[in-house]
């Protein structure tokens, strides 16, 4: 089965600086990876997808990255605001397409 | 649009009653999910149907769990006995989009005592 890993560790960073966010998964390539923020409270929000055939995309102050070689996927956030701060979970489409596995998330603090 | 409604927000019972969670998905979306989150596990799915059919229900932990999918807007998932190791945020979420793009309610906080 699909394993994805996300820095369990929280990430602290200031205001201002870019923030980078890792998914890594370690079985088959999905055609596409999706990012969601979550708010304390609530559920998941899409942020972004990405296809298996893109390197790259980009959102306003968000950017996704995926590299099918080294079966990863970057999430960065430029300018970093204190509303940045939250949980972000990555997530891939599973072996059926009718379905997503998500990782565990990475917490983000942005400190004014 | 309302976005996906999950009630109880919050539901506090005692082992062995009967706990059922709702949701009402987004109109027009013929795909739903009922997930499972935990500091542990993560977000887990559970179940999910497509066009009121429940397509894969692997992610069901046991035989006290149970979904149904009457009609197109409205869904339940019952633990019956509920145990405190069910003890979670269970959320819904909705889709119509062949990328699977979901749209995820406010969930529902059990604990079970």
């Amino acid at each position: 089965s699909q394993k994805i890993e996300q820095n369990s560790e929280a990430l602290n960073i200031q205001e201002g600086k870019t923030a980078t966010l890792t998914c890594n998964y370690t079985n088959y390539s999905p055609a596409y990876l999706q990012w969601y923020r979550q708010d304390p409270g609530r559920g998941p929000v899409f942020l972004l997808l990405i296809r298996e055939n893109e390197k790259e995309k980009r959102k306003e102050r968000l950017k996704v990255t995926f590299d099918t070689t080294l079966k990863q996927s970057l999430f960065h956030i430029t300018a970093s605001q204190p509303a940045d701060s939250a949980t972000y979970l990555c997530a891939l489409e599973d072996r059926s397409g009718y379905a997503l596995n998500f990782g565990k998330g990475t917490s983000l603090l942005v400190t004014p | 649009d309302a976005g996906v409604i999950q009630s109880p927000r919050h539901e506090v019972t005692e082992m062995g009653q009967e706990v059922t969670l709702r949701c009402k998905p987004i109109s027009g979306h013929n795909s739903l999910f009922w997930y499972r989150q935990t500091m542990m596990r993560g977000l887990e799915l559970l179940i999910y149907f497509n066009n009121n059919v429940p397509i894969d229900d692997s992610g069901m932990p046991e035989d006290r769990f149970s979904a149904k999918m009457p009609n197109a807007s409205f869904s339940t998932l019952k633990i019956q006995p509920s145990e405190p190791r069910d003890s979670a945020v269970y959320f819904c979420a909705s889709t119509w989009d062949s990328q699977n793009i979901q749209y995820f309610g406010a969930g529902t906080r059990l604990s079970v005592l």
